[in-house]
């Protein structure tokens, strides 16, 4: 049974850097691609990127200079990190599994609340 | 960016109803249209993949169907546990883009 846990701080400041860190259980890392997504009740669901096991990555244009995504294979871990946020990042982010060649999120981490607030 | 517009942004239904929802592409995605259901406080779950194929363990109720620039989910016969929002997401590029979401209410 494949299971996404994520964790990291849920309180920033702003200009601080936001850290998440996805751990994967129960399938193999190197056959997938492993994305971060998050979700305000303004703009809804956005991808942020992606990484497969080599660390080769896929960035969204509008975060693409604050933003980096890397992988443990040793610990089948993915991180994000997000720097000098503002409120505007505010938003339950999400790790997900990108399965196949019609590239669907098929596994998803359980979200963590990240709240920007000086 | 490929933008993804579902319609509508929310509707009322009654257990049982036939429920349309319609996800419409800026450019053509062929069928790489993905269908996720979301309850409050959860992660999306995938219900429909390649526009019409279903996820391993989904009810058959749920459809998919379109290719091209507009796609629909349909769920026949609707159950409690349906009540949920909907969003479309295109894998056809990147950066992968989401619909804003149909919220399936109770009637």
């Amino acid at each position: 049974q494949v299971q996404l846990q994520q964790w990291g701080a849920g309180v920033l400041k702003p200009s601080e850097t936001l850290s998440l860190t996805c751990a994967v259980y129960g399938e193999s890392f190197s056959a997938y691609i492993w994305n971060w997504i998050r979700q305000t009740p303004g703009k809804g669901l956005e991808w942020i990127g992606d990484i497969n096991h080599s660390g080769s990555t896929n960035y969204s244009p509008s975060l693409e200079s604050r933003v980096t995504i890397s992988v443990d294979t040793s610990k089948n871990q993915l991180s994000l990190s997000l720097k000098s946020v503002t409120a505007a990042d505010t938003a339950v982010y999400y790790c997900a599994r990108m399965n196949g060649g019609w590239q669907r999120f098929d596994y998803w981490g359980q979200g963590s609340l990240v709240t920007v607030s000086s | 960016d490929i933008q993804m517009t579902q319609s509508p942004s929310s509707l009322s239904a009654s257990v049982g109803d036939r429920v349309t929802i319609t996800c419409r592409a800026s450019q053509s995605i062929s069928r790489y249209l993905n269908w996720y259901q979301q309850k409050p406080g959860k992660a999306p779950d995938l219900l429909i993949y390649a526009a019409s194929n279903l996820q391993s363990g989904v009810p058959s109720r749920f459809s998919g169907s379109g290719s091209g620039t507009v796609f629909t989910l349909t769920i026949n016969s609707l159950h409690p546990e349906d009540f949920a929002t909907y969003y479309c997401q295109q894998s056809y590029n990147r950066p992968r883009t989401f619909g804003h979401g149909t919220k399936v209410e109770i009637k």
